[in-house]
């Protein structure tokens, strides 16, 4: 049962213009949504987070929204940049669980020049 | 400033074998974790802790072994290797609960058993 979901297994980007990378989720109860984005033969490093209390959170070139409804998210980077060709994973935890992050199966993002 | 580290980077293990994967981070995080990445999956988690002396299983814990017996150490131990365990193996650690930072990954260990 794959509760933290991405089902765009790679997406291209031209350099300077916007990627959007998108996020589904099936577990009402997590309330703490992060990304993290991963190089090759390197570990995940944290990007972005949102918590469940809000709708968006920007941070430079990365913004993540959240629609609790739908319960969906999406990474929005602009502009994009060859730098940022990467692996981008989405990760979901639920208060009270010590923290314990669900991943998805991650988005490969080639930003081409 | 260190932060996770994990060795060995790379491992090739015969069938039946064990072996101990190293972890250690230096920035007093209480919580760490255990992950596995096989091609083309997310992450799942394998044992985690909230605290030296405390660890618990997580997702996929079958065939291994933790401890947890400082803050700064979590060795992740396999006995009796199987095929189905070779995969690229991450530790992670984080301050609380909620942490606004996420997790700090380790470069991960590469593992394949044949």
């Amino acid at each position: 049962d794959q509760q933290v979901k991405q089902n765009s297994p790679s997406l291209s980007v031209q350099e300077g213009r916007i990627s959007i990378l998108n996020c589904d989720y099936t577990n009402s109860m997590f309330d703490y949504f992060l990304w993290y984005k991963k190089y090759p033969a390197e570990g995940p490093t944290f990007l972005i987070s949102i918590s469940s209390i809000k709708d968006k959170n920007e941070d430079g070139r990365f913004t993540v929204f959240l629609n609790k409804s739908a319960k969906h998210l999406s990474l929005h980077i602009v502009p994009s940049q060859p730098g940022d060709s990467a692996v981008y994973f989405c990760a979901a935890s639920a208060t009270g669980t010590a923290s314990k992050l669900t991943f998805g199966t991650g988005t490969r993002l080639q930003v081409t020049l | 400033n260190a932060g996770v580290t994990q060795t060995p980077k790379f491992r090739i293990l015969k069938i039946g074998q064990s072996m101990t994967l190293q972890c250690t981070q230096d920035m007093n995080h209480n919580y760490m974790y255990w992950y596995r990445q096989d091609p083309g999956m997310g992450l799942k988690l394998i044992y985690y802790s909230v605290g030296a002396g405390i660890t618990d299983k997580g997702e996929v814990p079958n065939g291994y072994n933790v401890s947890r017996s400082t803050t700064e150490d979590f060795p992740l131990r396999l006995e009796l290797a199987a095929p189905s365990q070779t995969s690229v193996y991450f530790c992670a650690s984080s301050y609380s609960q909620g942490s606004a930072y996420g997790y700090t990954f380790g470069s991960g260990t590469r593992l394949t058993v044949v």
